[in-house]
């Protein structure tokens, strides 16, 4: 069982360009997440989904898109990177209601330049 | 928005030691969950324990939620427990998953 993977690993990417960055869960959790983890500001949520079909705003959306199109894919979207976007990257996912466990993926390392 | 606050920031053991982490937030939660963090940057699910006290292994947690804190005990600690542990809460009455994290206490232990 593989749990969560995520891809790429790393990625340079200039600014301007779009990017999209892959999580997939083979646990057939209800929940997924991302987050972003910058040093010093601990991990942020971006943006969730409770359920395929469903997607919310997290604390620091602005930037990016996610979609949720069946229960293993939730893919986040960097329409137009920015710099600020620097950061490591990770996807969670969990059973939804109660006890709400998330597991993580491995994160992506990604630089805008 | 709900605040968490963990201390210390920072901590050095000797392999053997024992250690206690503290976790505070300033509002009622229906989710918290510790993690560590290796220092490869796996991420680990510890404990989700929004109330009472769990046990696994070497490691305890206990959230008391009417005080708004919850401590995670690294009891013999080993130089694998070294990263960074972090406190996650959600509070209010949902149960979203929408995690708010603490800034971590990064923990060192030497041989």
């Amino acid at each position: 069982i593989a749990g969560i993977t995520q891809a790429p690993t790393s990625q340079i990417l200039a600014a301007g360009r779009r990017m999209t960055l892959r999580c997939t869960q083979d646990m057939r959790h209800n929940a997924m997440y991302w987050y972003r983890q910058d040093l010093g500001l601990g991990l942020r949520l971006i943006h969730y989904s409770n359920t395929a079909g469903t997607t919310g705003k997290g604390e620091v959306p602005d930037g990016y898109s996610v979609s949720r199109a069946n229960t293993d894919d939730f893919p986040l979207t960097l329409a137009s990177a920015v710099p600020s976007q620097t950061s490591v990257y990770f996807c969670a996912s969990s059973e939804g209601g109660i006890p709400d466990t998330q597991y993580f993926g491995p994160g992506t390392r990604l630089t805008v330049l | 928005g709900i605040q968490v606050e963990q201390s210390p920031p920072d901590l050095i053991l000797q392999e053997g030691a024992n250690s206690t982490l503290r976790c505070n937030f300033s509002d009622s939660v229906n989710n918290l969950q510790w993690f560590h963090q290796n220092p490869w940057g796996q991420l680990i699910n510890l404990f989700y324990i929004p109330s009472g006290t769990k046990q696994n292994g070497r490691l305890s947690a206990t959230t008391v939620a009417t005080e708004r804190y919850s401590l995670l005990y690294i009891s013999s600690s080993q130089t694998t427990d070294s990263g960074v542990y972090f406190c996650a809460v959600e509070g209010g009455s949902g149960n979203t998953g929408k995690l708010i994290f603490g800034q971590g206490t990064t923990l060192q232990v030497k041989p």
